[in-house]
């Protein structure tokens, strides 16, 4: 398996557009997850689906992010309009059910710049 | 929510065996302890995972005392490359949103 995908690598754009993050989870994985890492605040949940359903997403900054997870195999994380302070790095992960905490597989992360 | 403190930072040489040490004082029943290991430009990677007593992978030991009010992650015989940020992590699978990351321990491996 490929592991979890992320798409772009980086990303540099200005304030105020549209930025949208990819993400393909490993197959028969039946979680999702985004985070946030930066400096200042660590490795931040953003919001987590089970089967392609949203179930917690708290950590959402505000209403200028939103995410979809259309199917299985893909999920995005839209930011609008982009800010400066949203500067980070995104990681999406995925995980199978399990009785325990099963362990998590991270993408390799999308470097997002807002100037 | 059981929360987790480990230490900033530590330093080591190559080739000494690495202990870090994780409190989490208010863990829960049935809640898991869980280490990942994170390089540069790079996502957290699952390294460990425990419940009590002793367990010891191909890379890592994980102890966890009888009162599991902490745990160790011990690394034989540094390298380099083992330079990177540790997270401890205590849980279970009643919502991952109760899953934090925290700041982790940097640890810098020397020659």
């Amino acid at each position: 398996d490929a592991g979890v995908i992320q798409s772009p690598r980086h990303e540099v754009t200005e304030m105020g557009q549209e930025v949208t993050l990819r993400c393909k989870p490993i197959s028969g994985h039946d979680y999702l997850f985004w985070y946030r890492q930066t400096m200042m605040r660590g490795l931040e949940l953003l919001i987590y689906f089970n089967n392609n359903v949203p179930i917690d997403d708290s950590g959402m900054p505000e209403d200028r992010f939103s995410a979809k997870m259309p199917n299985a195999s893909f999920s995005t994380l839209k930011i609008q309009p982009s800010e400066p302070r949203d500067s980070a790095v995104y990681f999406c992960a995925s995980s199978r059910d399990s009785a325990t905490n099963e362990k998590l597989f991270f993408g390799s992360g999308t470097q997002l710049s807002v100037l | 929510l059981a929360k987790t403190t480990q230490p900033i930072s530590m330093d080591s040489y190559e080739g000494q065996e690495v202990n870090i040490t994780c409190s989490h004082n208010n863990i829960a029943t049935n809640d898991y302890i869980t280490w990942y290991q994170q390089f540069p430009s790079q996502g957290p990677r699952f390294i460990i995972q425990g419940y009590k007593t002793k367990v010891t992978n191909e890379v890592a030991s994980l102890f966890i005392p009888a009162d599991r009010k902490s745990s160790t992650l011990s690394l034989p015989r540094v390298s380099l490359s083992d330079t990177a940020v540790y997270y401890c992590l205590v849980g279970n699978n009643s919502g991952y949103s109760t899953l934090t990351f925290g700041k982790g321990t940097m640890l810098l491996v020397s020659p």
